[in-house]
């Protein structure tokens, strides 16, 4: 079946460093992928978004990398600051997104 | 540009009584969708909607939810009767073209059945 997973559920970044997190999508056949940001009470927040026809896209600080081959999603957070510690989900799917369970990103002062 | 609002933001209420969520999307956007986050499950779609119409419901849980979206710039989400299994919080979110289109989220209603 579709399943979309992160490869670590916890991530502690040394402010100033280049954070990466990881995601495994089952789905060969996904054509859209996405990276939501949610702090805590609030709701998931649109980081980037990447289509199949892509393997990598960049926007303010964050770059999303695509692998098709291995089925490997990444997000890449330049200069990590301490706005960025939340809970960041990768999502694939079309009209109906597929979510992960969230890697848990701490920046360390 | 407001962004998705939902209401109330807190939401108690004792097992079996009816409890109804709302959504205000963003305008122009033709898409809503009502997801619910738990620790154990994550994120999960219950609905959408396309320009007022529900589409795909198969995530509703049982027929103690409903949804309708009377217009473009109102929907609902109702659980009767409640149970304290539903606690969770539930979101709301619009996109412009469902496809392809990132989804905005509003920031939640925290539900707790007790």
């Amino acid at each position: 079946g579709e399943s979309v997973g992160l490869h670590l559920p916890t991530l502690s970044v040394q402010e100033g460093d280049n954070s990466i997190i990881n995601c495994a999508y089952s789905n060969s056949a996904s054509d859209y992928f996405i990276w939501y940001k949610q702090e805590s009470g609030k709701g998931p927040q649109f980081i980037i978004d990447i289509r199949s026809n892509m393997d990598k896209r960049q926007g303010q600080r964050v770059t999303v990398l695509l692998n098709k081959t291995v089925k490997h999603l990444s997000l890449q957070i330049a200069a990590t600051q301490p706005g960025d510690s939340a809970v960041y989900f990768c999502a694939e799917g079309d009209y109906k997104l597929s979510f992960g369970a969230g890697t848990t990103v701490t920046v360390r002062a | 540009d407001a962004g998705v609002i939902q209401s109330p933001r807190h939401e108690v209420t004792e097992m079996g009584q009816e409890v109804t969520l709302r959504c205000k999307p963003i305008s122009g956007h033709d898409y809503l969708f009502w997801y619910r986050q738990t620790m154990m499950r994550g994120l999960e779609l219950l609905i959408y909607f396309n320009n007022n119409v529900p589409i795909d419901d198969s995530g509703m849980p049982e027929d103690r939810f409903s949804a309708k979206m009377p217009n473009a710039s109102f929907s609902t989400l109702k659980i009767q009767p409640s149970e304290p299994r539903d606690s969770a919080v539930y979101f709301c979110a619009s996109s412009f073209t469902g496809v392809d289109s990132p989804l905005h989220f509003g920031n939640g209603t925290r539900l707790t059945v007790t």
